[in-house]
């Protein structure tokens, strides 16, 4: 089983539409991270979290707001979705000062 | 933002040769990492480097941290046609929120 699991794989939706992505793990981080990632681009911090309590915004906030409803869990929505927030998108993990553990991905396209 | 630049973006190179890519910065790094990201899935963590003139190995794997800290490279010896794939270099200037990533070099390895 992975150990950082995001939901959906892939999905497509219109312009306007309210869309959240799940992120759940099984490694007991207290650190969670959402990061966008574009053909030719590295990866960008949205948002992250280092505990229940804990919410800060990274490079490119705007357009997205989190949620952190447990240690596991850390969703990520786009309000009002629109075309240049297709994109793949990444939740990841860590320990304190150590490297993140990635999930697999949600491929988010909107039309 | 902090810059990386990856070079090169992308190598045909025949199975059995050696591989070599790099990334330089415009500002210092305390941590260097370099991640390799399947079709499907997310970044890996292949090597961390946390000290100027460190060079670490794993298994084919070589990755040193430059002395000046604003690069560091990654070679690969003996590619196998599981290598491909896309590689990505991230420096690390604060906590790990402030990993900035590269934009990736794509290893295709002809048989």
């Amino acid at each position: 089983d992975a150990d950082v699991t995001q939901t959906p794989r892939n999905r497509i939706t219109k312009t306007g539409k309210r869309i959240m992505l799940e992120c759940s793990q099984t490694k007991g981080h207290d650190r969670m991270y959402w990061y966008r990632q574009d053909p030719g681009l590295g990866l960008r911090l949205i948002y992250y979290s280092f505990d229940v309590k804990d919410i800060n915004k990274g490079e490119i906030s705007d357009g997205y707001s989190v949620s952190r409803q447990a240690q596991a869990k850390f969703s990520l929505s786009l309000e009002s979705a629109i075309p240049n927030q297709t994109a793949l998108y990444f939740c990841a993990t860590s320990e304190p000062n150590q490297p993140q553990h990635f999930g697999d991905g949600t491929r988010l396209s909107i039309l | 933002g902090q810059q990386l630049n990856q070079s090169p973006q992308s190598m045909f190179i025949q199975e059995g040769e050696d591989v070599s890519m790099n990334c330089t910065s415009s500002s210092i790094f305390n941590t260097w990492l370099w991640y390799k990201q399947d079709p499907g899935e997310g970044p890996v963590l292949l090597i961390a480097l946390y000290k100027a003139g460190e060079l670490t190995s794993n298994g084919r794997l070589t990755a040193q941290f430059g002395i000046t800290r604003k690069d560091s490279f990654l070679n690969i010896s003996a590619s196998i046609p599981s290598d491909v794939g896309i590689y990505f270099c991230a420096g690390r200037s604060g906590g790990y929120q402030k990993v900035t990533f590269g934009t990736g070099t794509k290893l295709q390895v002809i048989p």
